[in-house]
């Protein structure tokens, strides 16, 4: 059982367009929601992160847009550019103020066309 | 750059035999998680350790993993008898965890085991 879900698998857009990657999720008492980037080679890293208290949070061209009630969040990509070629994953959990684990889900490769 | 050290970065090894990874968190790092990616990019959480003590670990890691975090030592994870179903990338994590909210995770590079 999957419990955070990602769409599309894999997406492809010019450079200049904006990217849209979709994430749901099952577990209500989820409280915090960080995409992580990997580019080919390299360890997963934090992108960007958002916590319910917000519906929105954004981070230069990167923006989260979240909805609690469909339990539904999408990571927009504006003015994309080459070099946002990458694996993204979304993420949640829980319970804070304990360290829980993040359950990810499998990700949207992005491929950026020049 | 992410400052989690993991050895070694391949390991092969056959059926049955004992698989031995190692972690390096970074710094200052009391947290520790253990993933388990597959080829499907599906990422599994094994167990996470705050200092040395397991906080959560799923029923496989309970039964066929041993793992441990000691003071002063890289951490480490291994499989007590490997299975060609636990071939994957096995990802460490560490996180400096202040107690108030869920904190970022540096990942190291992973080791991927291949279980012949």
């Amino acid at each position: 059982q999957q419990q955070v879900r990602q769409s599309p698998q894999s997406l492809t857009v010019w450079e200049g367009e904006t990217a849209i990657l979709n994430c749901s999720y099952e577990d209500s008492t989820f409280d915090y929601f960080p995409w992580y980037r990997l580019f080919p080679g390299e360890s997963p890293a934090l992108l960007i992160a958002i916590r319910p208290v917000s519906n929105k949070k954004e981070d230069g061209r990167f923006t989260i847009f979240f909805n609690k009630r469909e339990k539904k969040l999408s990571l927009h990509i504006t003015d994309s550019q080459p070099g946002d070629s990458a694996t993204y994953f979304c993420a949640a959990s829980g319970q804070t103020g304990f360290a829980s684990a993040l359950t990810f889900g499998s990700g949207t490769k992005v491929i950026v066309l020049p | 750059n992410s400052k989690v050290i993991q050895t070694p970065r391949y390991l092969v090894k056959g059926q049955g035999q004992k698989a031995k990874m190692r972690c390096i968190p970074e710094k200052g790092h009391p947290v520790v998680f253990w993933y388990q990616q597959n080829k499907n990019n599906e990422f599994k959480f094994l167990i996470n350790f705050q200092n040395q003590e397991v906080l959560q670990q799923i029923d496989m890691t309970e039964k066929r993993f041993s793992a441990e975090c000691p003071s002063n030592s890289p951490c480490s994870l291994e499989i007590q008898s490997s299975e060609a179903g636990d071939s994957a990338l096995y990802l460490c994590a560490s996180s400096s965890f202040t107690g108030a909210s869920a904190e970022t995770l540096y990942f190291g590079s992973g080791t991927r085991l291949t279980v012949l």
